[in-house]
């Protein structure tokens, strides 16, 4: 199957700083890409729709200022949490799905993000 | 009410089990549908994809049922290494493409 690569797999920051997760897709293109965060015992929640070339769509309540999506090519999307707080402490997971399939979605492997 | 429903569990059955899993989903126009297996603190993997004629792969065996909006994930013969969370995942094409993943089930699959 296709392999989505995420990076980093683990990262502690302060407070106050900005920390940049990178999604790789590595053997096909990917127009869209989409960013997840989990927190414990509960399911993954669409934070943004990544769209090679234009804006992020980011889903109502998450902040677009925050939660900074770039996608400047087909083969890669980045995160970059800005301004850190330990609420945003979390399991961030990007996927992207191929044009035309079943809508199988590839995972990456994951960031797990703690701020102290 | 949730678009994606999951009995949250958890369930805890001895190795050699047979459990099921239940999904409802709410949007009638959902196009696609699957079962993904999430292990603790790692990525969701898709098990398989779930079919009206039914998709049967080695122990595990997923249905669906559009009437009634329901889906299904039938485990026989619990292996230690089933334990994981199960998440129900449906595909709409209502007004974009979109992903909706249940809350997952756990499972706990005992000696």
């Amino acid at each position: 199957g296709a392999v989505v690569s995420q990076h980093p797999s683990w990262v502690i920051c302060k407070s106050g700083t900005s920390v940049k997760i990178e999604c790789r897709s590595l053997d096909f293109q990917a127009t869209t890409m989409f960013w997840y965060r989990q927190f414990p015992k509960q399911s993954l929640m669409l934070m943004a729709t990544s769209n090679e070339g234009s804006k992020a769509t980011y889903e109502q309540g998450v902040e677009k200022d925050k939660f900074l999506i770039n996608h400047a090519s087909l083969t890669l999307s980045t995160l970059t949490v800005t301004s850190a707080h330990p609420e945003d402490s979390s399991f961030y997971i990007c996927s992207a799905r191929i044009l035309g399939n079943t809508g199988e979605l590839f995972f990456g492997e994951g960031s797990r993000l703690t701020v102290l | 009410r949730k678009e994606v429903e999951q009995d949250p569990g958890p369930f805890n059955v001895p190795e050699g089990a047979t459990v099921a899993f239940n999904c409802t989903y709410s949007n009638s126009a959902s196009q696609s549908f699957f079962w993904y297996r999430q292990d603790c603190r790692k990525e969701p993997k898709l098990l398989m994809s779930v079919y009206s004629s039914g998709n049967e792969d080695g122990r595990f065996t997923a249905q669906l049922n559009r009437a009634s909006q329901y889906i299904s994930l039938l485990i026989r013969d619990s292996k230690l290494s089933d334990s994981a969370t199960y998440l129900c995942v449906v595909n709409s094409n209502t007004g974009g493409f979109k992903t909706i993943f249940g809350a997952g089930t756990r499972l706990f699959v005992k000696a």
